[in-house]
């Protein structure tokens, strides 16, 4: 696609759902991070991929978080049991090449979760 | 540890004033910086990046930024501001050996009176 896709735009969970967070790189993008942006901060790591391995989820709050990109393409970020600290907008990026610092990052518009 | 400092949570500037927003980083070896524009709705678009040699970079839609080793320091400026620019702006540095996670500032909503 021309972009990086995120779905759904807005997504609100009851506490304790369990959700998932979709993610459309722009295609043929071998790296993809997903970032968390509470309200009035910065965008705060997640984890990253290269092509279908995860190297780095040294970002993921706690065990009820856990992504995957089984094909190397789409990726999904799922929450479990979801809490109100989880109440933010999710950002997906997604990169040429191996995903070094260096590197271009094209951002999702993100997905915004409210956890009620 | 590496963190970011937007030492600015809102500013306003008259349209057609000059801009700077401040960043202040700490970082252990050479950083990586960069600055990225929030517009509501929109993802994050970088503006310009700093990874070595010429101190004054030059970036997308008229920003440029120049990086100070001994301040620290990184700020966005811009000569002439457009109604367009408002927006949250974000800076950041490349946070870790592979380079794969950025450490973002909590940004500057810059907004333009006329």
């Amino acid at each position: 696609g021309a972009g990086v896709s995120q779905s759904p735009r807005y997504k609100v969970a009851k506490r304790g759902q369990d959700v998932a967070l979709r993610c459309d790189p722009i295609s043929g993008h071998v790296s993809l991070f997903w970032y968390q942006q509470a309200l009035g901060q910065g965008p705060e790591f997640l984890t990253y991929f290269q092509n279908e391995a995860q190297l780095d989820k040294s970002g993921l709050p706690s065990d009820r978080f856990f992504a995957e990109r089984p094909e190397g393409s789409v990726s999904t970020l799922k929450i479990q049991r979801t809490q109100q600290e989880d109440s933010a907008v999710y950002l997906c990026a997604s990169s040429k090449n191996r995903g070094g610092t260096n590197e271009k990052l094209f951002f999702g518009s993100g997905t915004q979760l409210s956890v009620l | 540890a590496q963190s970011v400092t937007q030492p600015d949570i809102h500013i306003t500037v008259s349209e057609g004033a000059s801009l700077e927003l401040r960043c202040n980083y700490s970082y252990g070896a050479t950083p990586y910086l960069f600055w990225y524009v929030q517009s509501p709705g929109q993802g994050l678009q970088l503006l310009l990046k700093y990874f070595s040699g010429d101190t004054l970079v030059q970036g997308i839609k008229g920003f440029e930024a120049e990086f100070k080793r001994s301040q620290s320091s990184f700020n966005l400026r811009k000569p002439s501001v457009h109604w367009s620019d408002a927006a949250e702006y974000f800076c950041a540095v490349g946070a870790n050996q592979a380079g794969t996670a950025l450490i973002f500032g909590k940004g500057t909503t810059l907004s333009v009176s006329s």
